[in-house]
């Protein structure tokens, strides 16, 4: 079955420093990718998703996002932290033929003055 | 905005006592969705639709059901609420495309307490 594992479940960085939240799937058939963020009391909202048009994701606020088969990651990233970043991260797939969407545990990510 | 409502938004109750949450949808998608999120775990599917009375179960199903007879209505039922159930509990949507996969749309939570 598959699974989505998220290496680091908090995660702290500079403001200005380099964001690097990590997400690896467990299949040999590249699933469709997601990361999603989610701030306190509120639901969740796509960050961006992997179409396989392109394995450089953009997404929102400045994310984006590798995917690379050879390792099975989909590592998100942000050149500069920003403290409105601190909030908690999801990596979520959706193997092809079903619509269930599988969700990594989370990494909380804190952003320091 | 996804136009996704969650009801109640909080609530407290004993345990062995039935438990109904409510998702409702402007969005007319074909899929909804229900999670419980708890610390350590994410989000873990609880069950999902496909249609109008189509459901199939997630990876935590025990103690759940659900009923979908209108597309806009997704009913999460807890028949007898263990404190094992307490949780924040999320809806979500997704549309079917003809190719890719689109991502899903959240509601904004239901938090539950079983004393």
């Amino acid at each position: 079955a598959q699974s989505v594992t998220q290496l680091g479940s908090h995660v702290s960085v500079s403001e200005g420093a380099l964001v690097l939240l990590r997400c690896n799937y467990s299949s040999s058939v590249p699933p469709y990718l997601f990361w999603y963020v989610q701030y306190p009391n509120q639901g969740l909202q796509l960050l961006l998703k992997y179409t396989s048009a392109a394995t450089l994701v953009k997404g929102i606020n400045g994310f984006e996002a590798e995917f690379k088969k050879s390792e099975t990651s989909f590592h998100l990233t942000k050149p500069s932290a920003h403290m409105s970043d601190a909030a908690e991260y999801f990596c979520a797939v959706s193997d092809q033929g079903t619509y269930k969407y599988i969700f990594g545990t989370g990494t909380r990510l804190k952003v320091l003055a | 905005d996804a136009g996704i409502t969650q009801s109640p938004r909080h609530k407290v109750t004993e345990t062995g006592t039935p438990v109904t949450l409510r998702c409702h949808q402007t969005e007319n998608h074909r899929y909804m969705y229900w999670y419980r999120q708890d610390p350590g775990h994410g989000l873990r599917l609880i069950h999902y639709s496909y249609g109008v009375k189509d459901t199939d179960k997630g990876e935590v199903s025990d103690g759940y059901s659900v009923s979908r007879s209108k597309t806009e209505d997704f009913l999460l039922t807890l028949e007898s609420a263990t404190s094992s159930q307490t949780s924040v509990y999320f809806c979500a949507i997704s549309e079917s495309k003809s190719s890719g996969r689109p991502e899903q749309f959240f509601g904004p939570g239901t938090r539950l307490t079983v004393l």
